[in-house]
């Protein structure tokens, strides 16, 4: 079956990078589905980062767009997100998930969850 | 941006209730409308796409419905599981994706 695992340091200094991986297995990330990045800050709701498709075609939150970067390695068949000049705001669980490429988009598969904490 | 807005933000209920979740869109949506339940510590799970249609081994006592800017998930008869934060998600045409703020959902 397919499943998703998030992977990164779980600690980065405030105007660092953040640097997450998601490893998929069960499918093949050259399918056809998005391969998305979605954070919630501990106790909130939940914010859309961006997503990927097998072509490389990306789609970003406005509000993140100038410092993230969604992208994909298909030889390990695994696709990564960079956020950059992070700050406090940016402590959250980070979710990666799989959307099929339909019209009715929705996030059918999750990982688990990584928490990365900004701070010095 | 579609803002998402769900009422009511917590509730308290029984279990064999009858549950009923609101969501309401900023614009018309059309039916591109996503429910899922987040238990702590857990990712979010899908239970209804597009307002109505079940995900494969979600019980069938979750039940969506709706169109355009109002949108409504139903629980039929609680169960000790499904007590959870259960959030929505528009996926219309217009980026970027986004979900309503959580419906937390405690035992009476």
């Amino acid at each position: 079956q397919v499943q998703l695992q998030e992977s990164g340091p779980g600690l980065v200094k405030p105007s660092g990078t953040l640097s997450l991986t998601c490893a998929v297995s069960g499918v093949s990330i050259s399918s056809s589905n998005w391969w998305a990045w979605v954070r919630q800050p501990p106790g909130k709701g939940l914010e859309w980062i961006g997503e990927i498709f097998q072509t490389g075609s990306t789609n970003y939150n406005p509000s993140l767009k100038s410092r993230v970067t969604i992208s994909l390695d298909k030889s390990k068949n695994q696709f990564s997100l960079t956020l950059r000049s992070v700050t406090a705001a940016d402590t959250a669980f980070y979710y990666c998930a799989q959307a099929p490429d339909t019209r009715a988009w929705r996030l059918d598969y999750w990982g688990q969850g990584t928490l990365v904490t900004v701070s010095s | 941006d579609i803002q998402m807005t769900q009422s009511p933000s917590s509730l308290s209920a029984s279990v064999g209730d009858r549950v009923t979740i609101t969501c309401r869109a900023s614009q018309s949506i059309s039916t591109y409308l996503n429910w899922y339940q987040q238990k702590p510590g857990q990712a979010p799970k899908l239970l209804i796409y597009e307002a109505s249609s079940l995900q494969s081994g979600v019980p069938s006592r979750f039940s969506g419905s709706g169109s355009g800017t109002d949108f409504t998930l139903t629980i039929s008869s609680l169960q000790p599981e499904d007590f959870a934060t259960y959030y929505c998600q528009q996926s219309y045409y217009t980026l970027p994706i986004t979900f309503g703020q959580g419906t937390r959902l405690e035992i009476e």
